[in-house]
């Protein structure tokens, strides 16, 4: 089981913001985070707990192992208000409930 | 250049048979380390994984719905096909399929646009 935390997070054009993932169980670094627009798809942007997947802006940076991980956004651009994901992938697949950055 | 997309029916009654296929382009399910997943979402809900087939055929079903999911290929058409029986209304979601990232990676790096399925009478 994934816990992210907040569910919501009210922010503004500049901030510095962090999502975090918690998983009832190790998952080593077999986790992603995924950004998923209103109607649109879920896009990849982290995978590996830190790896930025090609052409993702480098203001995404995720970190963490074990049991807790983070996505931090170092300066949130208009484009980012979005639900981020985050999915374990170290026993099946498993995605957290999501957390949705809106504007403050 | 890689897509997806999924198609099926829009409206299912309960207790029928749900089929969708997911059609692809740009890669092949015959290379090593290939595998294609489904992923559904209930509106205003979370994300759930729902089936994985990789190329070697070897497949992967969520416990809580592996009784009423079966996944399969057709690498000549390059398609992936899965079927969910005894549909209900709280299967109402957007279906989503997805490539798996290559590698020693379980992330999914491409995915479909997505397909709309309302379960009502």
């Amino acid at each position: 089981q994934m816990t992210q935390s907040p569910s919501t997070l009210s922010a503004s054009v500049g901030d510095r913001v962090t999502i975090t993932c918690r998983a009832s169980q190790n998952v080593v670094n077999w986790l992603a985070w995924y950004q998923q627009r209103p109607g649109k798809a879920p896009k990849l942007l982290i995978y590996q707990a830190s790896i930025l997947e090609t052409g993702v802006p480098s203001r995404f940076s995720g970190g963490g192992s074990g049991t807790s991980f983070t996505l931090t956004i170092s300066s949130l651009q208009p484009e980012d208000f979005a639900t981020y994901y985050c999915q374990q992938y170290n026993s099946f697949w498993t995605f957290g409930q999501g957390t949705k950055v809106e504007v403050k | 250049q890689v897509t997806l997309r999924e198609s099926g029916p829009a409206l299912v009654r309960p207790r029928q048979t749900l089929t969708l296929t997911c059609t692809f382009s740009g890669f092949s399910l015959s290379t090593s380390g290939v595998y294609v997943t489904w992923v559904r979402q209930p509106p205003g809900e979370a994300l759930e994984w729902l089936s994985l087939i990789y190329w070697d055929d070897k497949k992967y079903y969520n416990t809580s719905l592996e009784t009423r999911l079966t996944i399969f290929k057709d690498t000549s058409r390059n398609q992936v096909v899965l079927t969910m029986t005894n549909m209900d209304p709280v299967d109402t979601a957007t279906y989503y399929c997805a490539r798996g990232k290559v590698g020693p990676s379980g992330a999914f790096d491409t995915w479909g646009q997505g397909t709309v399925v309302t379960v009502s009478s």
